[in-house]
């Protein structure tokens, strides 16, 4: 079976630190990765998506960058984070072949800003 | 208009009764349903996952889309305490795999 795994579950960083929150899917191949933000009462806002290695679509322009250098690790970074990048970061995935299959999440990191 | 609605609630109700929770959705082109429930702290579970109109039965729970009205329902019946957590309905298109369109959650807590 396929399970989604993803680190560390929470983490607190002073602004202005680097960002690196990891995804790695397992029992499956060429998946589609997604990255969300969740935040209380706003639901969940995606910030990218990826269909292959290499391949990052980003939907909401901010500091945070995604890369996938395999097929099924998802990478979120940041360069240097702001105060607003606090929040419950989910990483999901679907099966690349197959349209409408639903998403599924990881446990999520929490971060806090400080 | 957002593409899908969801009352936050929070939803209160005491154990054993029947819980509805409801989103309404802007474009009929939308055909994939979901149903997830998140614990505190923890990532969307998916629940039910549905593509017609209809009625969907797994267990204690119900998911039902009504095409017509744009509007998808999910019943728990003889609701438990371990029921309480956040509900998020989500919507799909059919020609793409990456428009997901979520629901706000509502917040259920079911009392002993």
């Amino acid at each position: 079976s396929q399970t989604i795994h993803q680190w560390p579950a929470t983490l607190v960083q002073p602004v202005g630190s680097p960002l690196s929150l990891e995804c790695t899917v397992e029992g499956t191949s060429n998946p589609n990765l997604y990255w969300y933000r969740q935040a209380a009462g706003r639901g969940l806002q995606l910030l990218f998506y990826s269909v292959g290695i290499g391949q990052i679509s980003s939907e909401v322009p901010q500091n945070l960058s995604a890369s996938r250098p395999q097929d099924r690790q998802f990478i979120l970074s940041s360069k240097k984070l702001l105060l607003s990048d606090s929040g419950f970061y989910l990483c999901a995935w679907t099966p690349g072949q197959g349209r409408g299959q639903p998403q599924h999440f990881g446990d999520g990191t929490r971060l806090s800003i400080l | 208009q957002k593409e899908v609605e969801q009352d936050p609630g929070p939803l209160s109700v005491p154990e054993g009764a029947i819980v509805s929770l409801n989103c309404t959705y802007s474009n009929s082109a939308f055909q994939y349903f979901m149903w997830y429930r998140q614990y505190s702290r923890k990532g969307p579970e998916l629940l039910m996952y549905t593509y017609s109109s209809g009625n969907k039965e797994d267990g204690r729970f119900t998911a039902q889309v009504d095409k017509s009205s744009k509007y998808i329902s999910l019943f728990i019946r003889d609701s438990q305490p371990s029921d309480s957590a956040t509900y998020l309905c989500a919507i799909s298109l059919p020609h793409t795999g990456n428009q997901f369109y979520f629901g706000t959650g509502t917040s259920l807590t079911v009392i002993p």
